[in-house]
């Protein structure tokens, strides 16, 4: 079955500094990756998804994450963070032709001023 | 404005009580989504459903039933067999073809959740 790490709980990053939240999964085919982001009490939002081709994935409020084959991983980036940005991400999985997501278990960032 | 709604926001429920929790979307999904989440556990789905009238176990199901006899409606109901039912719960919608297995490639857009406790 496939699984997804988030390996840091939490992130405390200064404003304006550059981020980079970590994500592996094991699978063993490539599968179709995502990133959401949740605000306190509230659902999650699409910030991007990976399914095939650029390696490199631009997504909306500014993320972009790599996905790299050998090393089973896809980190969300990016280069100046705001402290609109503080909430928890998470990373997701699903291979290809199912329909279902597996979540990591997330990653609060916290947005130093 | 096109969305999913879950109904109500906090949910207070007594030991040995059922209890249902509402997801409607006018996004013309064909497929609806029911997650549970803990503090520090991510999201786990308990039910989804691909089409009116058929759902799915996901890999929480246990103390759960769902019912889809409508598209735009997806109820949730938390039975007393659920051993430890707070937490909070959130619906997802994607597109789907109605009777073939929804493709990956659909992103699932969520609603806002319900936050259920057990007093």
């Amino acid at each position: 079955a496939q699984s997804v790490t988030q390996p840091d709980i939490h992130i405390t990053v200064s404003e304006g500094a550059s981020l980079e939240l970590r994500c592996n999964y094991s699978y063993g085919a490539t599968p179709y990756l995502f990133w959401y982001v949740q605000s306190p009490g509230q659902g999650l939002q699409l910030l991007l998804k990976y399914f095939s081709g650029d390696t490199l994935v631009q997504g909306i409020k500014g993320f972009e994450a790599e996905f790299k084959r050998s090393q089973s991983s896809f980190n969300l980036r990016k280069p100046s963070v705001h402290w609109s940005d503080a909430a928890e991400y998470f990373c997701a999985v699903a291979p290809s032709g199912y329909s279902t997501l597996t979540f990591g278990k997330g990653t609060m960032l916290l947005v130093s001023p | 404005d096109g969305g999913i709604t879950q109904s109500p926001k906090y949910l207070f429920r007594k030991e040995g009580q059922n209890v249902t929790l509402s997801c409607e979307q006018n996004l013309n999904h064909d497929a609806m989504y029911w997650y549970r989440q803990d503090p520090g556990q991510g999201l786990r789905l308990i039910y989804y459903s691909q089409i009116v009238n058929d759902f799915q176990k996901g890999d929480i199901a246990e103390g759960y039933s769902v019912s889809r006899e409508k598209k735009e409606s997806f109820p949730l109901t938390v039975t007393s067999a659920q051993k430890n039912p707070t937490a909070f719960y959130l619906c997802a919608s994607s597109i789907s073809i109605a009777g073939v297995p929804p493709r990956n490639t659909d992103t699932q857009y969520f609603g806002p959740g319900t936050r259920l406790t057990v007093l």
